[in-house]
């Protein structure tokens, strides 16, 4: 089973809302990402979790905030968002962080649209 | 700094076979990735290659590296309508601890 679940499929927030995203993973990964996927255009890398602790934060503002509860779950907390912030957000797994097992498994992801 | 760079568009009739291309500039790289995103979905990963094989087939894919021009190939044969979609190729090395570095993407079309 190479299957990462994400959870809502589309979201549509106003810039006040908090809203959630999840993520899920049974593969026994214990590195978790999250990335940002504009239109025609390659993921961007967000937040690395590897064994539930934050190791990468790809300098993005506040208005995200991940939290990683055991190792196959991964959120990513959603406040006072910006227009710009309307992306596919997908989340990936993989054995490990770095070297012969950080192959990456993705999510079908979830489409966010702040208005 | 790591640079992954793809051709942006491949055209193809169905049957034939196709050939994307992907140059990567970083020496380093231990793992070389191609992922297929369909329309509104994620990426699904394709197959990877190690950075000390030349050559890697399955079924209908077969994945070239050249380590010394540092460009790598992925051969779809006998392409099919399903197969239309956005390939990205993307590079990871064990010192980025997770990082990957994806190309922009390739977006084949298979006319019938």
């Amino acid at each position: 089973d190479t299957e990462v679940t994400q959870t809502p499929k589309h979201l549509v927030m106003g810039m006040t809302n908090k809203k959630s995203l999840k993520c899920e993973q049974h593969m026994g990964h214990r590195a978790m990402y999250w990335y940002k996927q504009k239109a025609k255009k390659p993921p961007e890398l967000m937040f690395v979790y590897s064994y539930e602790k934050l190791s990468i934060n790809e300098s993005v503002p506040s208005r995200f905030s991940p939290e990683c509860p055991n190792s196959s779950l991964l959120n990513l907390h959603l406040h006072a968002l910006q227009p710009e912030d309307s992306a596919l957000y997908l989340c990936a797994s993989s054995q490990d962080a770095g070297g012969r097992t950080d192959t990456q498994y993705f999510g079908p992801g979830t489409r966010l649209t702040v208005l | 700094g790591e640079d992954v760079e793809q051709s942006l568009f491949l055209s193809v009739r169905e049957g034939d076979s196709s050939v994307i291309n992907c140059t990567y500039t970083d020496s380093s790289s231990t793992y070389l990735y191609w992922y297929k995103q369909e329309p509104g979905a994620g990426l699904q990963l394709l197959t990877y290659i190690f950075s000390n094989m030349d050559m890697k087939q399955d079924q209908r894919l077969t994945v070239l590296l050249n380590k010394k021009d540092k460009h790598l190939s992925l051969r779809i044969a006998d392409t099919q309508t399903g197969d239309s979609a956005i390939y990205f190729c993307a590079e990871s090395m064990r010192a980025n601890a997770g990082k990957s570095t994806f190309g922009d993407g390739t977006t084949l079309t298979v006319k019938p």
